[in-house]
Parts: C-alpha cells; sequence; structure tokens
C-alpha cells in the first residue's frame, strides 16, 4: 500500500522559511516522479512544483518560482520542499503525490497533508 | 499555460441519480486528463486517468470519457458516500493545472 506522509508545516511569519518533507513508503520511491500541491483554505487545488525520479528535472509554478526549492533524497525515500521568502497567499495545505508516469501525469496517490500558515 | 474549465460549480442531486460534470481545456490535450474526488479535511483520491481509465480500487459508477478539449465525469447513480468535490486536471503539459471544482450536494 502507497503511504505518503507529510510533515513540517506550520505558523510562519512572513518573509520565512520553512522545509516540508513527505516520507514515501509502498512503492518504489527511486521509479517514480514526485509532486507537491497546495490548497489554500476554502479554495481550489494548485499545483507547485514537480521532480522527476532521479532528481535531475524540476519544475516550478511561477507563482513559487524562485523562492520553493523541490528535492529528494532516494537513499531514505524522503521528498522535501524549502520555502523562503514566504508570503500570505502561501498559507495552504501542502500534499505530496506520486506520479506513476512521469513529471506530467496524473498524481496516483496523496498525503494527508502538512498546513503551513504564513502571518505575523 | 493550459485552464481547466468545469461545469457547474456546484450540482444538487439525490442518491440514485445520475451525476455529469464537464471540463474544458483551454486547448487540445489529447485524453490527459484525470479525475479526483475530495471529501472535507481530506486528500484528493484519483478516480479516472487518461480521460477514462478508471484507476484501481474506484467504483464502476464513476466513468469519464471525451478527448481534445471537452471531457465528461459520469457517475451513474450516486451514492451517499459520493458526496464531495471533484477536480480535473490535465496532465498533457507543465504547468499542471486543475479545473476549479464541482461540489456535489445532496438534493
Amino acid at each position: 500500500e502507497v503511504q505518503l506522509l507529510e510533515s513540517g508545516g506550520g505558523l510562519v511569519q512572513p518573509g520565512g522559511s520553512l522545509r516540508l518533507s513527505c516520507a514515501a513508503s509502498g512503492f518504489t520511491f527511486s521509479s517514480q516522479a514526485m509532486s507537491w500541491v497546495r490548497q489554500a483554505p476554502g479554495k481550489g487545488l494548485e499545483w507547485v512544483s514537480v521532480i522527476s525520479a532521479s532528481g535531475g528535472r524540476t519544475i516550478y509554478a511561477d507563482s513559487v518560482k524562485g523562492r520553493f526549492t523541490i528535492s529528494r533524497d532516494n537513499s531514505k525515500n524522503t521528498l522535501y520542499l524549502q520555502m523562503n521568502s514566504l508570503r500570505a497567499e502561501d498559507t495552504a495545505v501542502y500534499y505530496c503525490a506520486n506520479q506513476v508516469v512521469g513529471v506530467t501525469s496524473a498524481f496516483d496517490s496523496w498525503g494527508q497533508g502538512t498546513l503551513v500558515t504564513v502571518s505575523s | 499555460d493550459i485552464q481547466m474549465t468545469q461545469s457547474p460549480s456546484s450540482v444538487s442531486a439525490s442518491v440514485g441519480d445520475r451525476v455529469t460534470i464537464t471540463c474544458r481545456a483551454s486547448q487540445g490535450i489529447s485524453s490527459w486528463l484525470a479525475w479526483y474526488q475530495q471529501k472535507p479535511g481530506k486528500a484528493p483520491k484519483l478516480l479516472i486517468y487518461s480521460a477514462s481509465s478508471l484507476h484501481s480500487g474506484v467504483p464502476s459508477r464513476f466513468s469519464g470519457s471525451g478527448s481534445g478539449t471537452d471531457f465528461t465525469l459520469t457517475i451513474s447513480s450516486l451514492q451517499p458516500e459520493d458526496f464531495a468535490t471533484y477536480y480535473c486536471q490535465q496532465a498533457n503539459s507543465l504547468p499542471l493545472t486543475f479545473g476549479q471544482g464541482t461540489k456535489v450536494e445532496i438534493k
């Protein structure tokens, strides 16, 4: 059974930083692309970033480009999202999701999400 | 970026009803479309991928169709556990984009 467990969310001041983690199990982590998707309170889903299976390719939404960095450690089956220069509009539940086919594919399984609140 | 537009934004239906949700892409995406179900406070769940392929474990009352720019999600006989919000997502090109969601409510 695929399991994805996010952690690292919390309350941070505008301009601050936070690092999210996503621990994966139940599938061959090193063979699948992984994404972060977020959902602001009461709003819809917004894709944030994707990383290829090897980690050699990373792509970002314009809204986070230059501020967020996605990475992975295939030896630890863990995905990361380093978030810098956080803004109020980054407040959301952040989900990690695996993509079986590649960087442009459906999100096969999702974690339970971790809430990031950016506020003074 | 490819814009995804769902309709309706919400629908009221009764148990046993047939429900249809549509999704339109701003440009052709072949069959690279997925549908998700999300219940309050929970993560989304994949229902359909490649426009019409049922994800493992998803009941057969869910079906998807379409290609190019116009797509449909159909629930053939609505069950109590189906009341939720449904999202479409294009998987044709980056950035990956979602529709705004359709809330299926109890009539």
